[in-house]
């Protein structure tokens, strides 16, 4: 079976902070591709940060970086500077070559506070 | 202007009565997919689809149905026999297998 796991319900962070969301998954799969969803008030899923499990190299995305320990089986999203307009609902999530489905997890409610 | 919409934004219904959601595509992705949302969980996959006139449950498809008569619309059912419909609704869509998926802006259905 597979799943992920965020174990961070809520977290907040000062106005030009850094803050680390952090994520686990599991799966027997070996190709994969692990991702992180931002979900503003407004309720729209936008894809923040993309990680390929075959790549060793950590993934960044200007503010947004990723710290992906395939051994571990762990994902984390460091947010570097954070802006108010970064404060949303975070969904780790994964797909495996082999099917068609995502696996989310439960979020991580991030407030950056001014 | 490429996209997914879901239309209506906000529905009401009366418990008993069947609705019916719409998603639209015309980004010319393969798969569709439908996921409910409620309050402290994550996304829960309803159905998808990855080729016309063919579609899969997911894990919560008891009490919904869908049809993929065409690529570009994927409409998802909520039938009586659904004992919670209340919740948010999102489409989805991905060009293929590895690739991300992308979202429509959502449905709000409330059933009194």
């Amino acid at each position: 079976a597979q799943t992920v796991t965020q174990s961070q319900p809520e977290m907040s962070v000062q106005e030009a902070e850094t803050v680390t969301l952090s994520c686990t998954y599991d799966t027997s799969e070996n190709n994969y591709y692990l991702f992180w969803y931002k979900q503003p008030p407004s309720r729209q899923m936008i894809l923040v940060i993309r990680q390929e499990a075959y790549k060793q190299q950590n993934a960044t995305e200007n503010r947004f970086s990723v710290n992906f320990q395939k051994a571990a089986k762990s994902f984390s999203l460091k947010i570097s500077d954070s802006q108010l307009g970064d404060t949303a609902m975070y969904f780790c999530a994964f797909g495996v070559n082999t099917g068609n489905q995502f696996y989310f997890g439960t979020g991580t409610s991030l407030t950056v506070i001014p | 202007d490429g996209g997914i919409t879901q239309s209506p934004k906000y529905l009401f219904r009366k418990e008993g009565q069947n609705v019916t959601l719409s998603c639209e595509q015309n980004l010319n992705h393969d798969a569709m997919y439908w996921y409910r949302q409620d309050p402290g969980q994550g996304l829960r996959l309803i159905y998808y689809s990855q080729i016309v006139n063919d579609f899969q449950k997911g894990d919560i498809a008891e009490g919904y149905s869908v049809s993929r008569e065409k690529k570009e619309s994927f409409p998802l059912t909520v039938t009586s026999a659904q004992k919670n419909p209340t919740a948010f609704y999102l489409c989805a869509t991905a060009p293929g297998r590895g690739y991300e998926q992308y979202f429509g802006p959502g449905t709000r259905l409330t059933v009194t």
